[in-house]
C-alpha cells in the first residue's frame, strides 16, 4: 500500500479557499487517491476520490496531476463547520471488495471566523 | 451508502474486564473493518471481519486480545480483552458502501481505569 504524506495541520478563514496537498510516491498503476474528513467524536466520512486529472462535487475538488505522485484537496470558501481533520488515502484496486483503508496522520484543518 | 449503528457509544470500565463492541449494518455487506483510534491520533486497522471465516488481524493485534465475531452479512462483534489503561481508545467498525466509499460508525469511546 502506498503511503501518503500530508501536513500535520492548516489554519485558514472563513470565505478562503483552501488547498490540501498530499504526497504518495510509491502509487501503483490501480491505485485511487480518497479523501475522508472526521470531525471530533465522529467516524472518517468519504469527501472525494478520484484516480487522475480532476474530480469535482458538490464538496470539494480533487486534483491529480498527470504522475499521480501527489493530489490536492481544494475546499471552495471554507466556513467553520469545515474545521476537521482530512485523510488522504491510497485503495488498491479490489479483486472483491476487499480494500482495507490504511490511514496516515491527516491534516488538522482550523477555519477562524 | 451503508448506515451503521455502533454501540455502545461510549462506556468506562475497570482494567482486566473485557468489552464487547457491537456494529449493525443496515443491508449485507462483504466485509467489515474495525479500527482504533487513540486520542489525538490516527486511525488503525484492527482487522478484516469476513462473514464465514476467520478475521484477518494487522500487525500488532491478535485474536486473543480483540476477539472478532461475523456471524452474518449485518452484523459484527469486536471484544476488547483483559483491558488495560492503554487500551483507552475510540473503537470504530466500517464497511465499503458504494463505489469505493466506506461508512464508519460513530465510534465507541472507551475508558479503562
Amino acid at each position: 500500500l502506498a503511503k501518503t504524506t500530508q501536513p500535520i495541520s492548516m489554519d485558514s478563514y472563513e470565505g478562503q479557499e483552501v488547498n490540501i496537498t498530499c504526497s504518495h510516491n510509491n502509487i501503483a498503476t490501480n491505485d485511487y487517491i480518497t479523501w475522508y474528513q472526521q470531525f471530533p467524536s465522529q467516524g472518517p466520512r468519504f469527501i472525494i476520490q478520484g484516480y487522475k486529472t480532476k474530480v469535482t462535487n458538490e464538496v470539494a475538488s480533487l486534483f491529480i496531476p498527470a504522475d499521480r505522485k501527489s493530489s490536492t484537496l481544494s475546499l471552495p470558501r471554507v466556513s467553520l463547520s469545515d474545521t476537521a481533520v482530512y485523510y488522504c488515502l491510497v485503495v488498491e484496486v479490489p479483486s472483491q471488495n476487499t480494500d482495507k483503508l490504511i490511514f496516515g496522520t491527516g491534516t488538522r484543518l482550523q477555519v477562524f471566523p | 451508502s451503508a448506515v451503521i449503528s455502533q454501540k455502545p457509544s461510549r462506556d468506562i470500565c475497570q482494567r482486566g474486564t473485557s468489552l464487547t463492541i457491537q456494529c449493525q449494518v443496515d443491508s449485507q455487506v462483504t466485509m467489515m473493518f474495525w479500527y482504533r483510534q487513540q486520542p489525538g491520533q490516527s486511525l488503525t486497522l484492527i482487522a478484516t471481519a469476513n462473514q464465514g471465516s476467520e478475521a484477518t488481524y494487522e500487525s500488532g493485534f491478535v485474536i486473543d486480545k480483540f476477539p472478532i465475531s461475523r456471524p452474518n452479512l449485518t452484523f459484527s462483534t469486536l471484544t476488547v480483552s483483559n483491558m488495560s489503561p492503554e487500551d483507552s481508545s475510540i473503537y470504530l467498525c466500517s464497511v465499503v458502501t458504494g463505489v469505493r466509499g466506506y461508512t464508519f460508525g460513530s465510534g465507541t469511546r472507551l475508558t479503562v481505569v
